[in-house]
């Protein structure tokens, strides 16, 4: 089936620095979705682009849709502790019907070091 | 509450028995759908629902059954559990237009022992 390459699988970082991660594919892409999931809970919407170039910030977070359709990227600036947890990217295939049925990358986990 | 919620948050069952997850959401949202995580997999679709009685297999269906009566509720059977169903189950909706997303539920953590 389609997949999406999400890397790095884990980060751990100081407290302060800034974090970047990345969903790749051999496929084209129409919605871009990233997630935080914390322990415990569900995935937790961040931040959701539509075309392509967009540039989309939601606190600390900005999110952008690759030129190529193909990639999304997800940078995190100044991290904090309550940063840590698992970093989903999700897309809708080009040419796939509005359903919200998404393919998912496999996660980075974060650890952020006080 | 608006949202989407799941019950039971924690379940253990033995292998053989029958088990229902449950779950609501309050948005109306036509897609539906359900998840299961395990270590090494990711999220993994296992049934998902387009409006009331249609609903689809995703990638991992066997041993899992759906039902969709009503918009708002999609419960999901293990009809007779296996150790392998041992996981954590996201219900999820999907809305369309103004907030156009996937929103996940808490989750239900099932031990099949």
């Amino acid at each position: 089936g389609q997949q999406l390459n999400q890397s790095p699988q884990s980060m751990f970082i100081q407290e302060g620095e800034d974090v970047s991660m990345n969903c790749t594919s051999s496929s084209i892409f129409n919605t871009w979705l990233w997630y935080k999931q914390e322990p415990g809970e569900g995935p937790v919407l961040l931040i959701a682009l539509y075309k392509a170039g967009e540039l989309t910030s939601n606190g600390r977070l900005t999110a952008q849709f690759g030129i190529t359709r193909k990639d999304s990227f997800l940078n995190i600036s100044a991290s904090i502790p309550s940063d840590v947890g698992i970093y989903f990217c999700a897309g809708q295939l080009r040419g796939s019907s509005n359903t919200g049925k998404l393919i998912f990358g496999q996660g980075t986990t974060l650890q952020v070091k006080p | 509450d608006a949202g989407i919620t799941q019950s039971p948050r924690y379940k253990i069952t033995e292998t053989g028995r029958q088990v229902t997850l449950m779950c609501h959401q309050t948005w109306s949202h036509s897609y539906m759908f359900w998840y299961r995580q395990d270590l090494g997999h990711g999220l993994r679709l296992i049934y998902y629902s387009a409006a009331a009685d249609i609903t689809d297999k995703g990638e991992v269906p066997d041993g899992y059954v759906v039902s969709r009566s009503k918009t708002e509720n999609f419960p999901l059977t293990l009809e007779s559990a296996t150790r392998s169903q041992t996981s954590v189950y996201f219900c999820a909706s999907y809305g369309t237009g103004e907030g156009m997303g996937l929103f996940f539920g808490s989750g239900t953590q099932l031990s099949v022992l």
